[in-house]
């Protein structure tokens, strides 16, 4: 099955720094890659998503990258804001057996430091 | 729209115990997930229904039982609680379109287990 893998576990950076979380995935079929966000005590939320066939997408502060030879994808964030103060997931999906699986990475929890 | 509603919120269990954890979306969703997060160790998919009619097993069932009573519902039931089955538990609904599978979570359930 998939496996997703993704580092760091644990994120400081000062606010106004960016923030770089990456992940690696190991099916090749995967072809949809979403992140997303959890605040404390929150349910996650999607806040960007990529799929195969792009390299990069960005969303004002956010962007994610993918390399589809590597099997590697990364969430940046330019401008921290003590408000991205969170733990974000990355994911890779994929079709099988008629239904869309999703396999989440373990989270990376970010503190920025105003 | 309410999206994803779980219930209860929060339950402490006694070992042996046995409860059932109640999720219902309102987005005509076919696909529904029960999964579990625990520090560390990510979302881990428990059970899924790709649609109304079917389960299936994810990645850490054992200890848990799931019914898909309708479309809008999919409920998570512990039998003899444990305590390693002390967690978060998030349930999340999905429809996929095309390439996409965003995932919409419920609030969660924190379950104690003494």
């Amino acid at each position: 099955g998939e496996n997703v893998e993704q580092h760091p576990s644990t994120l400081s950076v000062q606010e106004g720094d960016s923030a770089v979380i990456k992940c690696t995935y190991s099916d090749s079929a995967s072809n949809y890659f979403p992140w997303y966000k959890q605040e404390l005590g929150k349910r996650p939320q999607l806040i960007i998503d990529i799929r195969s066939n792009v390299g990069e997408k960005k969303d004002q502060r956010i962007a994610v990258t993918l390399n589809k030879t590597a099997k590697h994808f990364s969430l940046h964030i330019t401008e921290t804001q003590p408000e991205d103060s969170a733990v974000y997931f990355c994911a890779a999906s994929k079709i099988s057996g008629g239904y869309q699986k999703v396999t989440f990475g373990i989270g990376t929890k970010l503190q920025v430091i105003p | 729209n309410a999206g994803v509603t779980q219930t209860p919120k929060f339950q402490v269990l006694k070992t042996g115990q046995s409860m059932t954890l109640q999720c219902a979306q309102d987005m005509n969703h076919n696909s529904m997930y029960w999964y579990r997060q625990d520090p560390g160790m990510g979302l881990r998919l428990i059970y899924y229904s790709a649609s109304e009619g079917t389960t299936d097993k994810g990645e850490v069932p054992n200890g848990y039982n799931v019914s898909r009573l309708n479309k809008r519902e999919f409920s998570l039931r512990l039998e003899s609680a444990a305590p390693s089955q002390t967690s978060v538990y998030f349930c999340a609904s999905s429809e996929a379109q095309g390439f996409k599978n965003i995932q919409y979570f419920g609030a969660g359930t924190r379950l104690s287990v003494l």
